[in-house]
């Protein structure tokens, strides 16, 4: 079967470095997928990655091992609102995105 | 503002009820999704609409009817549902094909829906 694994919640005070991580079992590859979703909103598209490697974009960078089935969301000089659940997603061999259930991530002052 | 619009965002209904769940999106994409989102649960992926056909997943139980009138509009009909149906109802969209890079989906703000 396929599955997306990722940590039910994680704690971290602003300002520091958070790293959450997912790991996934799925029929074929084809792109990871990171989105945010805040409390009683919409989840909206943070990253995608498809090749090995580190993507930047700004306080926030998703890293990538497909030989590892492997993947990290890094956060950077975190701020109260990056409080919200973390969606990692994998876009299967029939194109369709296999979801894990989500990392809350609570920011402490 | 992402685009993709649902109504109502909230909606109570008896198992006996017959009600319709809203999507509509503003962004020219030609593929629309139907979610579940409980709690602490993976996304469900419960409808497809893709390139005007329709990929069901088979475990969806048929008091879940799912239209696509036009690539801009998707409902949700709900009829004799359970309490066990109550949860969020994502709506989303995408760009399928050659031109998008990521083809990433778009989602609703969700229609939280209670069955008693």
């Amino acid at each position: 079967g396929q599955n997306i694994d990722q940590p039910t919640e994680m704690t971290a005070t602003e300002g520091a470095i958070v790293q959450i991580n997912c790991t996934y079992q799925t029929s074929g590859f084809n792109g990871l997928f990171w989105y945010q979703q805040h409390a009683g909103e919409a989840p909206t598209f943070l990253s995608y990655n498809v090749l090995d490697g580190l993507e930047e974009k700004g306080r926030f960078s998703s890293f990538l091992s497909r030989s590892k089935g492997y993947s990290y969301l890094l956060l950077k000089e975190l701020q109260m609102k990056d409080s919200a659940s973390y969606l990692c997603a994998v876009r299967d061999s029939n194109y369709q995105l296999i979801w894990g259930a989500g990392t809350k991530l609570i920011i402490k002052p | 503002e992402t685009g993709v619009t649902q109504t109502p965002r909230h909606l109570v209904m008896g198992m006996t009820n017959k009600k319709s769940l809203k999507c509509e999106q503003h962004l020219g994409h030609n593929a629309m999704y139907w979610y579940k989102q409980s709690a602490k649960k993976p996304l469900e992926l419960m409808f497809v609409y893709s390139l005007e056909e329709r990929v069901e997943n088979n475990s969806v139980p048929s008091r879940f009817s799912p239209e696509c009138p036009n690539s801009s509009h998707l409902f949700l009909h709900l009829h004799t549902l359970q309490p066990e149906d109550s949860a969020l109802y994502l709506c989303a969209s995408s760009q399928e094909g050659a031109g998008s890079p990521y083809n990433e989906q778009f989602f609703g703000p969700g229609t939280r829906l209670t069955v008693l």
